[in-house]
């Protein structure tokens, strides 16, 4: 079984429309994070949740809107996308604080043209 | 949080042992120091985590110094598929951001 999943793993997209990339993880974990990687390999944390509240919002677009129905369960919803937006996201999820390590997602590829 | 430094990139050959260095001179007193890897177009890997002295694996050593201003990761043997990015981090165990920064490039050769 898959600890951390994320559908779709690839998606292309045209400006301004709104999409949603889906995380799932079945290791009992507290904390979940949503990373982007653009095209230079830097990894950014964009939210992280405790319980399915907000903890950490590093300065992203309103555009972007996490959603968290239940504490296994991280989705990414974005509105308005934008060619900037084209980028490797990753959902995480780790016991609080990140101690002894967080899992990562395989990562949703997305291109926005 | 505490910002941390290493080497762009490395190379090694297959065999060889790779030790791979982070500086990380403000690290705070409750801070864990945590490493990571990262294959082409997959998702980061937890790999060792360390407070102090040393800590060992199946995969990873880590050591660290008593200032705990640096640490390395040491790779016993390497092989091809030990090519990857790897990321030190350096975080407490409150509800910390895992910030990574440009990780070390290491390329193993045959």
């Amino acid at each position: 079984d898959t600890a951390v999943s994320q559908t779709p793993k690839y998606l292309v997209t045209q400006m301004g429309n709104d999409k949603s990339i889906k995380c799932e993880q079945n290791l009992g974990h507290d904390t979940m994070y949503w990373y982007k990687q653009d095209s230079k390999k830097f990894l950014k944390i964009m939210f992280s949740y405790n319980n399915k509240e907000l903890i950490i919002n590093e300065t992203v677009p309103n555009r972007f809107s996490p959603k968290s129905p239940d504490k296994a369960h991280l989705n990414l919803h974005i509105n308005s996308l934008e060619l900037g937006d084209s980028a490797v996201y990753f959902c995480a999820s780790s016991l609080p604080g990140g101690g002894n390590g967080a899992f990562f997602g395989q990562g949703t590829r997305l291109t926005v043209v | 949080l505490a910002k941390t430094t290493q080497p762009i990139s490395m190379d090694s050959y297959e065999g060889q042992e790779v030790n791979i260095t982070c500086s990380h001179n403000n690290i705070a007193t409750n801070d864990y120091i945590t490493w990571y890897q990262q294959f082409p177009s997959q998702g980061p890997r937890f790999i060792i985590q360390g407070y102090k002295t040393k800590v060992t694996n199946e995969v990873a050593s880590l050591f660290i110094p008593a200032d705990r201003k640096s640490s390395t990761l040491s790779l016993p043997r390497v092989s091809l598929s030990d090519t990857a990015v790897y990321y030190c981090l350096v975080g407490d165990d409150g509800y910390n951001k895992l910030i990574f920064g440009a990780g070390t490039r290491l390329a193993v050769h045959p």
